[in-house]
């Protein structure tokens, strides 16, 4: 009974390094959902996808960030050129459809950029 | 715009004791979803209840209820009799039309439980 899967759970990245963050959905799911935590701060949505289409990328950085789901294989979370600000948790998590239903969601990836 | 308050930045409270964290939210949007999810030391969410706008009937699973009032656009949770296992970071978050059903998070209140 496998839930929503990510790794590494703990990355460490030098400034101007790529990062990049995997998601498994739970068996089933349809919908990924991406989300940063800051420290001592509640979550920021990033990008919504559903299999190989970004359905709302309202939350993502314009530059650096790119996220996928392809049709084969776990959703990715890419940081181009990583800077300290980036440091921070990144969260995903799954639906099973519609998007008005509830996100489950993973362990989430401590992201740390020396 | 959609908001969500949580105004308890942090709680603390000796074991056995009944415990609320407020959350309120705003949104135009008539049909809303709200949520609760528990984050212990760990770091990962637990999804604990999802309460949509037209159902304002109270629910209780356990030792947690939790009290959705329309009228003052709130949606309370209390833990009964806590333990020591119930300190985390709580979040309430909604999810409406108006965000494109995404998300939006209050900042968490960090309970604290002493034994």
């Amino acid at each position: 009974n496998a839930g929503v899967m990510q790794n590494p759970r703990h990355l460490v990245r030098r400034r101007g390094q790529e990062a990049r963050l995997r998601c498994s959905p739970m068996k089933g799911h349809s919908h990924v959902y991406w989300y940063r935590q800051l420290p001592e701060e509640g979550l920021k949505f990033m990008v919504y996808l559903q299999k190989e289409n970004i359905i709302d990328e309202s939350g993502m950085p314009k530059e650096r960030f790119s996220a996928e789901f392809p049709k084969e294989g776990p959703s990715i979370l890419r940081i181009q050129q990583v800077v300290r600000g980036d440091s921070a948790a990144y969260f995903c998590a799954s639906s099973p459809g519609r998007i008005q239903e509830t996100q489950y969601f993973g362990p989430g990836t401590r992201l740390l950029v020396l | 715009a959609q908001k969500v308050t949580q105004a308890q930045t942090e709680i603390s409270v000796v074991e056995k004791e009944d415990v609320t964290l407020d959350c309120v939210y705003e949104t135009r949007d008539t049909t809303y979803y709200l949520f609760w999810y528990k984050q212990p030391p760990s770091g990962e969410l637990v999804f604990l209840i999802r309460r949509n706008s037209f159902d304002e009937q109270n629910e209780i699973s356990g030792r947690y209820s939790w009290n959705f009032q329309k009228s003052t656009s709130s949606f309370n949770f209390t833990i009964t009799a806590s333990q020591v296992v119930d300190s985390a970071v709580y979040f309430c978050a909604l999810s409406a039309l108006d965000s494109n059903y995404q998300l939006i998070w209050g900042a968490g209140t960090k309970l604290i439980i002493k034994p």
